[in-house]
């Protein structure tokens, strides 16, 4: 059975400081890593990784995945309040049509 | 362009009483999903349905039928529910591509759902 888990499971940090999001998989035929930010609602896609050891950024968020160790990172530098949701990464199968989500990272940032 | 569309946004029940909830999509997506999210628990997929025509069990179907109406549209339907129903559902659709290396994931706003 496909497996994703996410840690911390939540933080709490101060605007400024940098965070680090881990996400470890297990999950049969492996495609790709998906990393989402949820609000109140809906989760807003970040980022997509299928190979390992190079890194996607935007803006103040990069990500980075190790097929090798079967995890990856996100990273937030100078973080904002408008930062503060719940992180969630999710693996892809093979087919593309099967995705395996971790239970989140809940991110409080404070003024 | 709504992108994925869902409703209801909120919904009581009581055991036993059935529903459909709606989704539709006017991305011209291929693959449909639809999700339930419980506390600490993420996202767990419930049904999807690759393409129109055709739909398949996701991790936690029991209690739950779906029907994929046409291309744009997918609906859940709860036959009997239960208070273990009582969650987040969210629908979601995607362009799958056979070849290429993954597949985003657009999700619909959600429909809050109690069960008394």
């Amino acid at each position: 059975e496909d497996k994703v888990v996410q840690s911390p499971l939540s933080l709490v940090v101060h605007e400024g400081d940098t965070v680090t999001l881990n996400c470890s998989y297990e999950v049969t035929n492996f495609r790709s890593l998906l990393w989402y930010k949820q609000e109140k609602k809906a989760p807003t896609f970040l980022f997509m990784l299928t190979s390992s050891g190079i890194e996607k950024k935007s803006g103040r968020l990069s990500s980075i995945l190790d097929k090798k160790e079967l995890f990856s990172i996100l990273n937030i530098t100078a973080t904002q309040t408008g930062d503060s949701a719940v992180y969630l990464c999710a693996g892809v199968n093979n087919a593309g049509n099967m995705l395996t989500f971790g239970g989140g990272t809940r991110l409080m940032v404070k003024p | 362009n709504a992108g994925v569309t869902q409703t209801p946004k909120f919904q009581v029940l009581k055991t036993g009483q059935s529903m459909t909830l709606q989704c539709a999509q006017d991305m011209n997506h291929n693959s449909m999903y639809w999700y339930r999210q419980d506390p600490g628990m993420g996202l767990r997929l419930i049904y999807y349905s690759a393409s129109e025509g055709t739909t398949d069990k996701g991790e936690v179907p029991n209690g739950y039928n779906v029907s994929r109406l046409n291309k744009r549209e997918f609906s859940l339907r709860l036959e009997s529910a239960a208070p273990s129903q009582t969650s987040v559902y969210f629908c979601a659709s995607s362009s799958l591509r056979s070849s290429g290396r993954g597949n985003e994931q657009f999700f619909g706003p959600g429909t809050r759902l109690t069960v008394l």
